[in-house]
């Protein structure tokens, strides 16, 4: 398995844009988490899915983000619109059995 | 409320030096206890787990932790390091039941002087 893959590696935008993340968690894990990193806040739990549906969104920093996971293999992270405190690495982990395993992230700068 | 605490934040060690990082956790029933490693630039790799039995876990790297139920702790030890140890460690608990999100300590920082 090729593990979890995130796109893109590298985003560039600028103020007011839309931004969109994506990560496709391992074959048959049944859980996947977005996670935000930056050197003043440390690791962040944005939000979780399980079996594809939203449990836990309370770590989502406020109305401009979103995230779906339409099915097993495929989910989103959106920001809209962007701002440059939103400038952090954001990884996806998917699960089973309790053990996370991390995409290799996606190095998000607003400017 | 559930929280890991990792007291060490900056460890600074030379080479073949011995690493203890500590982590305790407040949470009263069973848990799962995870130490991941970020090396810089990467993303967080598991490094070793405890789900049960042998209190004592080994790891990749030479990496073993301790879980010692009557103080909350978990433990990260390796007699030697190396240079190449050089990385961010996270400790992580997960209850046993009625979620699937890790808490996660803050995080060490340790850097090894060649």
């Amino acid at each position: 398995d090729a593990g979890v893959i995130q796109s893109p590696r590298h985003e560039v935008t600028e103020m007011g844009q839309e931004v969109t993340l994506r990560c496709k968690p391992i074959s048959g894990h049944n859980s996947l988490f977005w996670y935000r990193q930056t050197m003043m806040r440390g690791l962040e739990l944005l939000i979780y899915f399980n079996n594809n549906v939203p449990i836990d969104d309370s770590g989502m920093p406020e109305d401009r983000f979103s995230a779906k996971m339409p099915n097993a293999s495929f989910s989103t992270l959106k920001i809209q619109p962007s701002e440059p405190r939103d400038s952090a690495v954001y990884f996806c982990a998917s699960s089973f059995s309790n053990i996370q395993y991390f995409g290799a992230g996606t190095r998000l700068s607003v400017l | 409320a559930q929280s890991v605490s990792q007291h060490n934040h900056h460890v600074i060690l030379s080479e073949a030096a011995s690493l203890e990082l500590g982590c305790n956790y407040s949470y009263g029933g069973t848990v799962n206890l995870f130490w991941y490693v970020q090396y810089p630039g990467q993303h967080l790799q598991l490094l070793l787990k405890y789900f049960s039995g042998d209190p004592l876990v080994k790891g990749i790297k030479g990496f073993e932790a301790e879980f010692i139920k009557s103080k909350f702790s978990f433990n990260l030890r390796k007699p030697s390091v190396q240079w190449s140890d050089t990385a961010e460690y996270f400790c992580a608990v997960i209850p046993t039941s009625g979620t699937y999100k890790y808490i996660f300590g803050t995080g060490t920082r340790l850097k090894v002087l060649a």
